[in-house]
């Protein structure tokens, strides 16, 4: 199973809701990334966990809140959202090689397309 | 100047063609890595690679270190090739990866 998934594939909410997006992965991957992307530009690291600990926070406003409940998922929650935080939310794995925090290939998920209004 | 230059921004060619995107960095790298977007979203890693050639399928993507340079190339090209081509290169300090702003290929039939 070379997967990941994530839910859901399209979300609509209003600045004061509170939503949450999940990924998840069987592959045995201990390294997961949270990006945002936006049109027509490449993705921008957002978080990345590695053995279920925050690693790279790349100051992300802290309307998103990421979570690592076990190996297998990753959440981001988000609240009070701004009309400019739409965009595409791809969650990615990687192998963590040895003590190396160098990336192997990353396995991405279709995206969440979040639309803020 | 981007530590990662990818060219040509856009490709449009017949089905058929043979293409060529080229990468350029100038950074010290650990790997580089092509990925594919297709529109909608989904990325798919197509090639990791430190050195020499890679080949999958129709897929062959080439790397030279001293040169800091990296090639992906499409055989017989078709339709469904039709994507968003990214370099990304990787660092063994931490696990970021630096993007090429992504090339659009376009194939005609």
């Amino acid at each position: 199973d070379t997967e990941v998934t994530q839910t859901p594939k399209h979300l609509v909410m209003g600045m004061t809701n509170k939503k949450s997006l999940k990924c998840e992965q069987h592959m045995g991957h201990r390294a997961m990334y949270w990006y945002k992307q936006k049109a027509k530009k490449p993705p921008e690291l957002m978080f990345v966990y590695s053995y279920e600990k925050l690693s790279i926070n790349e100051s992300v406003p802290s309307r998103f809140s990421p979570e690592c409940p076990n190996s297998s998922l990753l959440n981001l929650h988000l609240h009070a959202l701004q009309p400019e935080d739409s965009a595409l939310y791809l969650c990615a794995s990687s192998q963590v090689k040895g003590y190396s925090t160098s990336t192997d290939t990353q396995y991405f998920g279709p995206g969440t397309r979040l639309t803020v209004l | 100047k981007n530590e990662v230059e990818q060219s040509p921004q856009n490709l449009t060619a017949q089905e058929g063609e043979f293409i060529t995107i080229n990468c350029s960095y100038s950074v010290g790298i650990s790997a580089l890595h092509w990925l594919q977007q297709h529109p909608g979203g989904g990325i798919v890693s197509l090639f990791m690679l430190s050195s020499g050639k890679k080949k999958h399928g129709r897929l062959i993507a080439t790397i030279n270190i001293q040169e800091k340079h990296s090639s992906l190339h499409i055989t017989a090209s078709h339709p469904r090739d039709s994507a968003v081509y990214i370099c990304a290169a990787s660092m063994d300090s931490n696990y970021q990866l630096i993007w090429g702003a992504g090339t659009k290929l376009i194939i005609k039939p």
